[in-house]
């Protein structure tokens, strides 16, 4: 168990759909980073926050948005779904960015099934 | 750009045999560089890393990597294969800066055969 918790474990909604995917990172970690994991893209970085402010953008879709609350909580949001959003998307911490190699502990990931 | 590239998406060891894993990256800059396993149905957990320092880098369950920067590579070595050890592995890098985004190579799904 890596303290990173994540829900849903399994999400199904259909095409055109919003959802919200939510991340708890561990306790004293800072930052939050978020990734998609598909099988014809692989493990891609989508966005990471520092204490509740954008930090760095990888290849995230306009339809998806994320934000990190004061709580430290993040949230994933994916809008207008498409068959090809299907993936596991993967939370991870990390105490802050800027220490050398520092490790993110990431989630159990959260399947979303598009229909 | 910094990126990853893991030769074989699936290699197969008998049971007690080494394992060898490959990794090459490519960086403009000394980069951290990662190994993390995904076993079914679960998440990432890191096995090892590089920072700095020592250039070989042992970790958990008996695993080792060597960073080697003339060759560009941070190959996954471990000496006897166990059944355990069937999962999926991904190397990955970090750049230098304040933001630490991981890049991940494509995995490489290890069987181990009795």
């Amino acid at each position: 168990d890596s303290g990173v918790t994540q829900t849903p474990k399994h999400l199904i909604t259909a095409t055109g759909q919003r959802v919200t995917l939510r991340c708890s990172p561990r306790s004293g970690d800072l930052s939050v980073y978020w990734y998609q994991q598909s099988l014809d893209q692989g493990l891609q970085f989508l966005i990471q926050y520092y204490n509740g402010e954008e930090r760095a953008k990888g290849n995230i879709l306009e339809r998806f948005s994320a934000q990190q609350f004061p709580d430290l909580h993040s949230e994933l949001n994916l809008s207008s779904l498409e068959l090809g959003d299907s993936a596991l998307y993967f939370c991870a911490s990390s105490v802050r960015p800027g220490l050398a190699g520092e490790t993110q502990y990431f989630g159990p990931g959260t399947r979303l099934l598009v229909l | 750009a910094q990126s990853v590239t893991q030769l074989g998406s699936h290699v197969s060891v008998s049971e007690g045999a080494l394992v060898l894993l490959r990794c090459n990256y490519s960086s403009s800059v000394p980069p951290y560089l990662f190994w993390y396993v995904q076993y079914p149905n679960q998440g990432l957990q890191l096995l090892l890393k590089y920072t700095t320092g020592a250039t070989l880098v042992k970790g958990i369950n008996g695993f080792e990597a060597e960073f080697k920067k003339s060759e560009t590579s941070f190959h996954l070595t471990k000496p006897s294969a166990h059944m355990s050890d069937a999962a999926e592995y991904f190397c990955a890098v970090s750049p230098s800066g304040s933001a630490r985004q991981l890049t991940f190579g494509s995995g490489t799904q290890l069987t181990v055969l009795p």
